[in-house]
């Protein structure tokens, strides 16, 4: 079956990094995609990576790993505004999104 | 400004009502999906459409219904067939191109049912 897999929740301090890791089993794989949503908020795209690497934006970066089925996201330099939900969802052999149960991220001062 | 309005926003609906759920896009996009939020869950997909006229089911469509008579609307019909309605439903379109599955949510709608 197809399943992902993400940590429920984790807690930061502001000013820190912290990794979210995500593991996804699919059926095909046409690329990762992470989103950020506030608490009763829409979700918000973040990133997505098809190929092997890390990819930066700013204070946020995504790594993929295909061949482990694996990827992370990095926040740095944590604002208290990063308190959110962030999920993780992988795009399968017919494009649809597999979206995992998102990790709420705490952010403490 | 473009975006994707979804109304209402909360909605509180009696057992054996039927209730619809309204998505009006101006992003001129041709995909549009549903999908339902539960806590502890992730995001699943009701219904969605990649043009007008055209609809297909997705993972939990039993007990909804949806239609595609415009582009820009996508409603959804939550109807008494569905058996635990309770729950935060998004609608989404999705940009064309190289990144499929970059999706722009609308602000969702919350249904509770007393």
């Amino acid at each position: 079956g197809q399943n992902i897999d993400q940590p429920t929740e984790m807690t930061a301090t502001e000013g820190a990094i912290v990794q979210i890791n995500c593991t996804y089993q699919t059926s095909g794989f046409n690329g990762l995609f992470w989103y950020q949503q506030h608490a009763g908020e829409a979700p918000t795209f973040l990133s997505y990576n098809v190929l092997d690497g890390l990819e930066e934006k700013g204070r946020f970066s995504s790594f993929l790993s295909r061949s482990k089925g694996y990827s992370y996201l990095l926040l740095k330099e944590l604002q208290m505004k990063d308190s959110a939900s962030y999920l993780c969802a992988a795009s399968d052999s017919n494009y649809q999104l597999i979206w995992g149960a998102g990790t709420k991220l705490i952010i403490k001062p | 400004d473009g975006g994707i309005t979804q109304s209402p926003k909360y909605l509180f609906r009696k057992e054996g009502q039927n209730v619809t759920l309204s998505c009006e896009q101006n992003l001129n996009h041709d995909a549009m999906y549903w999908y339902r939020q539960d806590p502890g869950q992730g995001l699943r997909l009701i219904y969605y459409s990649q043009i007008v006229n055209d609809f297909q089911k997705g993972d939990i469509a039993e007990g909804y219904s949806v239609s595609r008579e415009k582009k820009e609307s996508f409603p959804l019909t939550v109807t008494s067939a569905q058996k635990n309605p309770t729950a935060f439903y998004l609608c989404a379109t999705e940009e064309p191109g190289l990144e499929a599955g970059e999706l722009f949510f609308g602000e969702g709608s919350r249904l509770t049912v007393l």
